[in-house]
């Protein structure tokens, strides 16, 4: 079935960086998207959600970008800190088809002092 | 407070063996779900219930169970384990505006031996 997939399942960055973690989505009826962040050990954690009448969200220090066009999804992360270290993933819902979110693989961002 | 809660942290058993792993959440959400996170880190859809109604059950063994006594608990029965079940298994649940998505629970490390 359709899903939502991420490119990269490791990023590597200095921290004070700018971070870019990227999202790709199959389903051109998704007309909801959200970022999540797990930690080890614990659940996803809400960051930061998009709807698809819009193609930038912004946030405390983090920015979605959302794409039809190419149904490419981005989550910008400024000045990246150690408490960044985790998995993000990027999740997409068709809302007209109730509440049914669907993740894409993960990405680990690690952030070296 | 925790706003979802799941009971144990960890679970290990023997192959055979039956268990249930229990969840609550006090955010008053209408819409519970089970997820399970593979070794990989991928999150899949188990189970979805809308207030004690199921509504969405993936492709899952039988012998997982899910149950929902009133709609702010749902528990997850699984019987005869396998090793295959080695896995995180989430709970969430949502408002029903679906705003901001999905509230996770800590998870619960199921390990089979």
């Amino acid at each position: 079935g359709e899903s939502v997939g991420l490119h990269l399942p490791t990023l590597s960055v200095q921290e004070g960086d700018n971070s870019i973690i990227n999202c790709a989505y199959s389903n051109s009826a998704s007309d909801y998207f959200i970022w999540y962040k797990q930690e080890s050990g614990k659940g996803p954690q809400f960051i930061i959600d998009i709807r698809s009448n819009m193609d930038k969200r912004q946030g405390q220090r983090v920015t979605v970008l959302l794409n039809k066009t190419v149904k490419h999804l981005s989550l910008q992360i400024a000045a990246t800190q150690p408490g960044d270290s985790a998995v993000y993933f990027c999740a997409e819902n068709i809302m007209t088809s109730g509440s049914r979110l669907t993740f894409g693989e993960g990405t680990q961002l690690t952030v070296n002092p | 407070d925790t706003a979802v809660s799941q009971t144990p942290k960890y679970l290990v058993t023997q192959m055979g063996n039956d268990k249930s792993i229990k969840c609550e959440q006090n955010l008053g959400h209408d819409t519970m779900y089970w997820y399970k996170q593979d070794s990989k880190k991928f999150l899949k859809i188990m189970f979805s219930y809308n207030n004690k109604e199921l509504i969405i059950n993936e492709t899952v063994p039988n012998r997982f169970s899910p149950k929902s006594p009133d709609k702010a608990h749902l528990n997850l029965h699984i019987n005869s384990l396998e090793l295959g079940d080695s896995a995180v298994y989430f709970c969430a649940s949502s408002p029903p505006a679906f705003n901001y998505g999905y509230t996770f629970g800590s998870g619960t490390r199921l390990t089979v031996v």
